[in-house]
């Protein structure tokens, strides 16, 4: 299996400055049809995990646009440009070019 | 709008057999392959099983596979997870999802 692996854990961030989570995966994501099938995923406390980002940087819809992912290959990076209190929650980077893995999750909490 | 409900979680001992149901809606579930996602107490989200969209193809976690089941009735829109030898370490939400949708769940408890 594809083992994903997050950093930080936790991110303690101030509201209205940025905040970055890194996501490294075991083997390259790239699928023989070209794709990188890596998401993220925002669960707030008490809800459903939410997809945020696919196949490395596309929005989904609704995803407000301070949301944004890069990289390529074997390593990922989720930007929130200004973080806001309803950014509250982990986030988790998941795999989907072989089975689905997810990472161990990231949780950003407010200074 | 893109609904997925489900429902069948509750207490059940070790050893015990329970049946999860996902009642979707606002798409054509035929087209999709769905999946079922874990999350124990406190803990990360975990893949437990897949299946493709004419059912024909399934996928297993090791750690369900010989005792869980994947299915689906195309013409009822609903996903289900047959489970059994529940153990200890199965206690968790279990969420359907499509790649970009999930539902919000339901709570299985392993207990006696």
């Amino acid at each position: 299996d594809i083992v994903m692996t997050q950093t930080p854990l936790s991110s303690p961030v101030t509201l209205g400055q940025p905040a970055s989570i890194s996501c490294r995966s075991s083997q390259s994501l790239v699928h023989s049809d070209g794709n990188t099938y890596l998401s993220w995923l925002q669960q707030r406390p008490g809800q459903p995990p939410r997809l945020l980002i696919y196949k490395i940087s596309n929005r989904f819809s609704g995803v407000p646009d301070r949301f944004s992912g890069s990289g390529a290959g074997t390593d990922f990076t989720l930007k929130i440009s200004r973080v806001e209190a309803e950014d509250v929650g982990v986030y988790y980077c998941m795999q989907a070019t072989q089975s689905i893995t997810f990472g161990q999750g990231t949780r950003l909490e407010i200074k | 709008e893109v609904q997925l409900v489900e429902s069948g979680g509750g207490l059940v001992q070790p050893g015990g057999s329970l049946r999860l149901s996902c009642a979707a809606s606002g798409f054509t579930f035929s087209s999709y392959s769905m999946h079922w996602v874990r999350q124990a107490p406190g803990k990360g989200l975990e893949y437990v099983s897949a299946i493709s969209s004419n059912g024909g193809s399934t996928y297993y976690a090791n750690s369900v596979k010989g005792r869980f089941t994947i299915s689906r009735d195309n013409s009822k829109n609903t996903l289900y997870l047959q489970m059994g030898s529940l153990r200890a370490d199965d206690m968790a939400v279990y969420y359907c999802a499509r790649y970009d949708s999930w539902g919000h769940g339901t709570l299985v408890t392993v207990s006696s």
